[in-house]
């Protein structure tokens, strides 16, 4: 069954660090996603992308954070400077319609900033 | 916003036991999806019922929706410890929204 991929699963960094979260989607999806959960809360959404360019965008998502899909493949969420309120799960989510599919989401990947 | 909200926040039951979470959001939607997380771990969809649609199916899951309360349940019947997990559901519009979640237990 096609999956959504996530790497690294876990990265430690330094405040003001940039980092660099890596997603390959599933093949045939057209709508990508990336979601944040600090430990114990709720799933935010940070920002949506399509036809290569970012379709919405949330509040928490500001000039630090930045989406890139470089190729045919690859789905990159990168911030420049790490916060220690940064530290989170990062999930990648696509699909394959708008509004009426369900999301398919990768596993994750842990941020710590120390 | 098209948040939905889950009720109750933590959910403990009995292994056979039916638990019973419920969901309410605030727009119209076209459509309303549940969610499970294992700790730690990624989402996984479960169910999406359709605004024209008021029950379904999907093995032991029952979900509900109401469009007049702007309500929806989701009922998993016979519980088993695997079904240990936090359950979300989510309104589309153009993102999926995800309310604060139901932490179930269900003890062997």
């Amino acid at each position: 069954e096609p999956e959504v991929t996530q790497t690294p699963s876990h990265q430690v960094t330094q405040m003001g660090q940039e980092v660099i979260l890596r997603c390959v989607p599933i093949s045939n999806h057209l709508y990508f996603y990336w979601y944040r959960q600090i430990l114990g809360q709720k799933v935010e959404f940070l920002v949506s992308f399509y036809n290569n360019e970012i379709s919405e965008k949330s509040e928490i998502f500001d000039d630090q954070f930045s989406v890139e899909r470089p190729d045919g493949s690859n789905f990159t969420l990168k911030i420049r400077s790490t916060k220690l309120e940064d530290s989170a799960m990062y999930f990648c989510a696509s699909a394959g319609q708008l509004n009426t599919g369900e999301l398919f989401f990768g596993e994750g990947s842990r941020l710590t900033v120390l | 916003s098209q948040q939905g909200e889950e009720d109750p926040q933590a959910l403990s039951i009995q292994e056979g036991e039916n638990a019973t979470m419920n969901c309410s959001y605030k727009t119209s939607i076209n459509n309303l999806q549940w969610y499970r997380q294992n700790s730690g771990r990624g989402l996984v969809h479960l169910i999406l019922i359709r605004s024209n649609e008021r029950e379904k199916h999907s093995g032991r899951l029952r979900v509900t929706l109401d469009t007049s309360k702007k309500s929806s349940s989701l009922l998993i019947t016979a519980s088993r410890a695997a079904d240990t997990a936090s359950y979300f559901c989510a309104t589309p519009v153009d993102k999926l929204i995800f309310g604060t979640g139901t932490r179930l237990q269900v003890f062997p």
